[in-house]
């Protein structure tokens, strides 16, 4: 069991560009949840997704911004024309549907220049 | 105000010492969580609490219902020991978890 893997580990875009974050949860988990974590501050969540569906979008800002998890491979964050005040640590977790073993991935660093 | 206030936010000790962190929260939870962070690093789980106290190694986490609060305890700490400690928690099933600022804590040796 390969635990919450999260991919590219390091991401650099310039201002404009798209970033692409993958989450792949644990094996057995169906709950997928995105949070950002920005330069000296604490972790916020954005985003909480089952198979299909967004459960919840609260925290995600309304423009450039979408998350999806479709019934076959990994979840994905979406940034369109990044800027550089998206540079953040991005983590995911996930957890199976009794919400016990919840699970972080190692986290994207994402860098805009 | 936030929902889950953790203190202190920076510690200092020495190699050795008994290390407490304090965390208290405002809202119905069904779970509280003990998050480590080391610079630059990735989030372990360390404890899961809904109630009654926990132990792992070193590590002892402990949770007060009635009074929401809950302390992580770090016995004997060592170097290997700085990091982050994050307190969250999950208001029902399974919910976003909702965090503290953390505590910023540097055991010299």
């Amino acid at each position: 069991n390969a635990g919450v893997m999260q991919n590219p580990r390091h991401l650099v875009r310039r201002r404009g560009q798209e970033a692409r974050l993958r989450c792949s949860p644990m094996k057995g988990h169906s709950h997928v949840y995105w949070y950002r974590q920005l330069p000296e501050e604490g972790l916020k969540f954005m985003v909480y997704l089952q198979k299909e569906n967004i459960i919840d979008e609260s925290g995600m800002p309304k423009e450039r911004f979408s998350a999806e998890f479709p019934k076959e491979g990994p979840s994905i964050l979406r940034i369109q024309q990044v800027v550089r005040g998206d540079s953040a640590a991005y983590f995911c977790a996930s957890s199976p549907e009794t919400g016990d073993g919840y699970t972080f991935g190692s986290g994207t660093r994402l860098t805009v220049v | 105000k936030n929902e889950v206030e953790q203190s202190p936010q920076n510690l200092t000790a020495q190699e050795g010492e008994f290390i407490t962190i304090n965390c208290s929260y405002s809202v119905g939870i069904s779970a509280l969580h003990w998050l480590q962070q080391h610079p630059g690093g990735g989030i372990v789980s360390l404890f899961m609490l809904s109630s009654g106290k926990k132990k792992h190694g070193r590590l002892i986490a402990t949770i007060n219902i009635q009074e929401k609060h809950s302390s992580l305890h770090i016995t004997a700490s060592h170097p290997r020991d700085s990091a982050v400690y994050i307190c969250a928690v999950r208001k029902s099933g399974n919910t976003p978890l909702v965090f503290g600022k953390g505590t910023r804590l540097s055991v010299i040796a």
